[in-house]
């Protein structure tokens, strides 16, 4: 089994609309979670840190859930600069890193 | 500027004949990565650094070998490659637990 699976789309949608997706992790012992943005096989960049209690950082939030361990994304009132994809990343408490495989996500106008 | 700086971006070669991929940041980061990235298989651990002279495999080291001399460079050295090597290749480091910061990659096409 992976270490961290997500649904890799594509999720199509139109501007304005709200895209949601999820990811899962097999380790319990997973230290911190956090969400990538990679464009067009440039490099991953860091688009937020995702915290127990759940945060939003502007049209973004993200969610976890330690019980089921999946965290999730939700973009509200896409624009077209957000088609990219969406790399799920997971720290181990061995300071590693494991990614996902990503989530393709295109806005249309 | 903080950065991570790979080199080349772009290389072919011929299977076989030796090369080095350099990777530096200016950070003073302890921790640094290697990942290739393959269609459909998401970015893969070959080897990381948790500090100078401290390096180990991640999950796909065969055919690579690293050093870490000095904190900030970790170069990633492919001794014969071979055409199973091609792909795109990230640099990363980070603070022990810290977020990533990547190199811009580098496209390797062996032939």
């Amino acid at each position: 089994r992976k270490e961290v699976e997500q649904d890799p789309g594509p999720f199509n949608v139109p501007e304005g609309a709200t895209v949601a997706f999820n990811c899962t992790y097999s380790n319990s012992a997973s230290q911190s979670f956090f969400w990538y943005r990679q464009d067009c096989r440039k490099e991953p960049k860091l688009l937020m840190s995702v915290y127990s209690s759940g945060n939003e950082d502007g049209r973004f939030t993200a969610q976890l859930n330690r019980a089921s361990q999946y965290i999730s994304l939700l973009i509200r009132d896409s624009k077209l600069s957000d088609s990219a994809t969406y790399l799920c990343v997971v720290l181990l408490n061995d300071y590693k890193l494991s990614f996902g495989a990503g989530t393709t996500v295109t806005v249309r106008a | 500027e903080a950065q991570v700086t790979q080199n080349p971006r772009y290389l072919i070669t011929v299977t076989g004949k030796k090369l080095t991929v350099t990777c530096s940041q200016n950070m003073n980061h302890e921790y640094m990565s290697w990942y290739r990235q393959d269609p459909g298989l998401g970015l893969r651990q070959i080897y990381y650094s948790m500090n100078v002279e401290v390096t180990d495999k991640g999950d796909v080291p065969e055919g690579y070998k690293v050093s870490r001399k000095e904190k900030r460079n970790f170069p990633l050295i492919l001794e014969s490659p071979s055409p199973n090597q091609t792909s795109l290749y990230f640099c990363a480091s980070s603070l022990l637990g810290g977020q990533a910061f990547f190199g811009q990659g580098t496209r390797l096409t062996v032939v």
